[in-house]
């Protein structure tokens, strides 16, 4: 089976410009949430979409946006880049959303450089 | 506010020297703790999932617990391929938000 797929692995991005993230959650999984991670504030929740639904969102700036598509493949832009968004993007996907028993399985993450 | 607070940051052990990482939570309404290992470059690697005090769970060297306060993961004879670092996440909301410790890196010498 295959895992989550994030593309591209590997993104440099100049300030002010914007950047568009992709993820491909496991066959059958239907929620997919964001995650920026950063060695200075460690994994933090960007937002999470469920059946083409945003269903939470954290505190990031409104730059950060995301949609997901009928096939629950998930897609994630950030706008006007800073530097301090230089990190790793992770997506993470689970069979449902929320509920007393889930999983979510991460894949190998985006790196984006902001310069 | 939730807060998870693992420790130590970083440990280093020798080959089959035992230990056990820490990992402590102040929630609201735990609804599950998760350990994930990740290696550099690499997103994180489900471990487990525990959801009631008491809960025990095994998986080959790597044994996680559950108390109202806190979780542990025990390494038990550890190697070196167990070098990583282990994050510690807890979900407290109706959707599928975690929020994460910032990890304990663990280096397993030969």
């Amino acid at each position: 089976k295959a895992g989550v797929t994030q593309t591209p692995r590997y993104l440099i991005k100049t300030r002010g410009q914007q950047v568009t993230l992709s993820c491909s959650p496991i066959s059958g999984h239907r929620s997919v949430s964001w995650y920026q991670q950063t060695p200075g504030q460690g994994l933090q929740f960007l937002f999470e979409y469920f059946s083409e639904t945003q269903r939470n969102k954290g505190n990031f700036p409104g730059r950060f946006s995301g949609r997901q598509f009928s096939n629950s493949r998930s897609e994630m832009n950030v706008s006007t880049l800073e530097l301090g968004d230089s990190a790793l993007y992770l997506c993470a996907s689970s069979l449902t959303a929320g509920g007393p028993y889930y999983e979510q399985y991460f894949g190998p993450g985006t790196r984006l450089t902001v310069t | 506010e939730d807060q998870v607070t693992q420790s130590p940051e970083a440990l280093r052990l020798q080959e089959g020297e035992s230990s056990s990482l820490n990992c402590s939570y102040t929630v609201s309404g735990l609804r599950g703790l998760f350990w994930y290992r990740q290696d550099p470059g690499k997103g994180p690697e489900f471990l487990f999932t525990l959801y009631s005090a008491g809960e025990e769970k095994e998986k080959e060297r790597l044994k996680a617990t559950l108390t109202k306060k806190e979780s542990f993961l025990h390494i038990t004879a550890p190697k070196p391929e167990d070098s990583a670092t282990y994050l510690c996440a807890v979900d407290t909301g109706a959707n599928s938000k975690l929020t994460f410790g910032k990890g304990i890196t663990l280096s397993v010498r030969p």
